[in-house]
């Protein structure tokens, strides 16, 4: 069965300063990973998805991730963390490109300071 | 475009009662929706997947005569939470599959049963 782990619950970066979530997956075939963020009592905006071919990904908002197999990784990356970056951010991996189930990790609390 | 919203995005019930939430897509055509359950502090859950004309999947261990759902036509999928009970009281999220058959995320509805 698919899981995903994202090891750290809180990340508090400095405005200004890069970031990195970390994502891992678990899944026997081509996995098809997302991630996506969640402001405070909203819903989740897709942030970029990987299904297959360049290994590195652009998504909104200056968002970037990269698919590395040998590690199981899809790691989020933003080179320069604004305030309004401060969210709840999931990554998830599904079996498909169709109707697929999606298994969420569970999400990494952003803090931006000042 | 890609907007989904729900209905209500909060509501506090009586132990016993039923609440109905609605999903819709507001601007594109969806034959599969699902539904998400969020509790505090975790991860979405998987509860079950609405197809347009035919009834619901549902995940093992969601009970489906208590969550009911219906997805009467492209563009609205209901939740229905029968018989209410404090444990029910979560953060119920659903999902639309659109274009490039990416799930765009509602906001959310808060539901505590007293």
């Amino acid at each position: 069965a698919q899981s995903v782990t994202q090891p750290d619950i809180h990340i508090t970066v400095s405005e200004g300063a890069s970031l990195e979530l970390r994502c891992n997956y678990s899944y026997g075939a081509t996995p098809y990973l997302f991630w996506y963020v969640q402001s405070p009592g909203q819903g989740l905006q897709l942030l970029l998805k990987y299904f297959s071919g360049d290994t590195l990904v652009q998504g909104i908002k200056g968002f970037e991730a990269e698919f590395k197999r040998s590690q199981s990784s899809f790691n989020l990356r933003k080179p320069s963390v604004h305030w309004s970056d401060a969210a709840e951010y999931f990554c998830a991996v599904g079996e498909s490109t169709g109707f697929q189930k999606l298994v969420f990790g569970t999400g990494t609390r952003l803090l931006v300071s000042p | 475009g890609a907007v989904v919203s729900q209905h209500p995005s909060r509501v506090i019930c009586k132990s016993g009662t039923s609440v109905k939430i609605e999903c819709r897509s507001l601007d594109f055509q969806a034959t599969t929706m699902f539904w998400y359950r969020q509790f505090p502090k975790q991860s979405l859950m998987l509860m079950a997947t609405s197809n347009e004309g035919s009834k619901a999947t549902y995940e093992q261990g969601v009970e489906k005569d208590k969550f009911l759902i219906n997805h009467a036509s492209l563009t609205l999928s209901t939740l229905t939470v029968t018989s209410a009970h404090p444990e029910d009281s979560s953060f119920y999220i659903c999902s639309a599959v659109g274009m490039g058959e990416t799930q765009y995320f509602g906001p959310g509805t808060r539901l505590l049963v007293l």
